[in-house]
């Protein structure tokens, strides 16, 4: 069973920049699998903010960037604000279905 | 602007069944593909289902395979999921979410609607 793994929960200063990560149980996350980002406050629909590793969707700041890290898919926020505070999911394509991480909570303070 | 509205939602008790709709404007509905999407109270993000612009192929979560059936009427603009035998754990926000093709993700989203399955 494919598993994507993410960090529960992770925290940043204002200003700061913060790497969330996204793996698989199995193997390497490698630019094939279309690693997807999303933000998510709570009571919200989730919002997409970066798709195909690294193309950052319509009206996404610049400070969000997708990479690949290593063996991992990477979420970076640069000058992180306030609002920025919400939970992250990440999402794999694996042909046919599609896989979500269980999220990471980011917190800003 | 690209809309999805969700609707449909609502409590049913275990076993029985349901229909979601996803209204969608603001874009060419039959040239994309669409998908499902839930979140069960406190839990993460979950892909339900898939269909094809024109509904020729539809894939499913192995949790709900043979139980919901994901499809879609063109000529109304809109997105169903037949949801049968339905059990407590299906309870969640049901999205559904616009394909982004070739690019394999979820482009734009609905705001959802709720579904309760208890006794």
């Amino acid at each position: 069973q494919t598993v994507v793994t993410q960090e529960p929960s992770f925290s940043v200063s204002p200003g700061g920049t913060v790497t969330l990560t996204c793996g698989l149980n199995s193997g390497s996350v490698s630019t094939s699998y279309y690693p997807s980002w999303y933000q998510q406050t709570p009571g919200q629909a989730p919002r997409t903010l970066i798709y195909s590793t690294n193309t950052r969707s319509s009206g996404v700041p610049d400070r969000f960037s997708g990479s690949i890290l290593g063996n991992k898919a990477a979420l970076t926020i640069t000058g992180a604000q306030a609002d920025d505070e919400s939970d992250y999911y990440c999402v794999l394509y694996m042909g046919g279905s599609w896989v979500f991480g269980g999220g990471t909570k980011l917190t800003v303070l | 602007q690209v809309q999805l509205v969700e609707s449909g939602g609502g409590v049913v008790q275990p076993g029985r069944s349901l229909r979601l709709s996803c209204a969608a404007s603001g874009f060419t509905f039959s040239s994309h593909g669409m998908h499902w999407v839930r979140q069960a109270p406190g839990k993460g993000l979950e892909w339900v289902a898939v269909i094809w612009y024109d509904g020729s192929n539809k894939y499913y979560a192995d949790s709900v395979k043979g139980r919901f059936t994901i499809s879609r009427d063109n000529s109304k603009n809109t997105l169903y999921l037949q949801m049968n035998s339905l059990r407590a754990e299906d309870t969640a926000v049901y999205y559904c979410a616009r394909w982004g093709g070739g690019n394999e993700y979820f482009q734009h989203w609905g705001q959802g609607t709720l579904v309760t399955v208890s006794s």
